[in-house]
């Protein structure tokens, strides 16, 4: 079965800090990432997603992420947060098998101090 | 635009009562997915719909837990018999399914309804 580990579920940041956030994921096949992030108050939003190509991928807000495939990570980045990216972010893999359903992971709370 | 819409956004039921949790999908969407999210976790699937056609209902926890599309936009989501393990934040989403069985469709997400069992 897949399932999806993050490593650190709170992360406290200074504005302007570096952001990395871990994600690794077990599947041995062909695999579809995400990264959702939750605002407070509000749903669940797509930050950005991995298919195939290049593997550093730019997402909304200047985030970005990475997939290395032979670690099985999917992390994260931003180099300057700000305090608006106080949020809730999840990693999510599809396996693009029945149905394209999501396996996501724990969650990490990212407060971002100003 | 509208997004997906749940209902009711909080629902309170003693141990024993049967709920009932609207979705309304965007408009023009195939699939429909139910997630269940309890606290300090990550969404969990439960079923998915493609129109009409429930595909898999893998991940609904026990026969308590029926959900339905009948004419392949709004879907609800009963829970029978209500248990306090089943306090949770139900969420809902919808995605296009431009790119059936690929997985690489964004899928966007409800805000929730929020269940608390006592």
């Amino acid at each position: 079965a897949q399932s999806v580990s993050q490593h650190n579920h709170h992360v406290i940041l200074s504005e302007a800090a570096s952001l990395e956030l871990g994600c690794n994921y077990s599947y041995g096949g062909t695999v579809n990432l995400f990264w959702y992030v939750q605002y407070p108050g509000q749903h669940l939003q797509l930050l950005l997603k991995y298919f195939s190509g290049d593997p550093l991928v730019k997402g909304i807000k200047g985030f970005e992420a990475e997939f290395i495939k032979s670690k099985f990570s999917f992390n994260l980045r931003k180099p300057s947060v700000q305090w608006s990216d106080t949020a809730e972010y999840f990693c999510a893999v599809n396996a693009g098998v029945r149905g394209n359903k999501l396996v996501f992971g724990a969650g990490t709370i990212l407060r971002v101090k100003s | 635009g509208a997004g997906v819409s749940q209902s009711p956004r909080y629902k309170v039921a003693k141990r024993g009562q049967d709920v009932a949790l609207r979705c309304d999908p965007i408009s023009g969407h195939v699939s429909l997915f139910w997630y269940q999210q309890a606290l300090g976790q990550g969404p969990e699937f439960l079923t998915y719909f493609q129109n009409e056609a429930q595909l898999d209902k893998s991940g609904l926890p026990s026969d308590r837990f029926f959900a339905e599309r009948p004419e392949g936009s709004v879907s609800t989501l009963k829970i029978q018999r209500t248990q306090q393990e089943d306090s949770a934040v139900y969420l809902c989403a919808s995605s296009p399914h431009r790119l059936p069985g690929q997985g690489r469709e964004t899928q966007y997400f409800g805000p929730g309804t929020r269940l608390l069992v006592l």
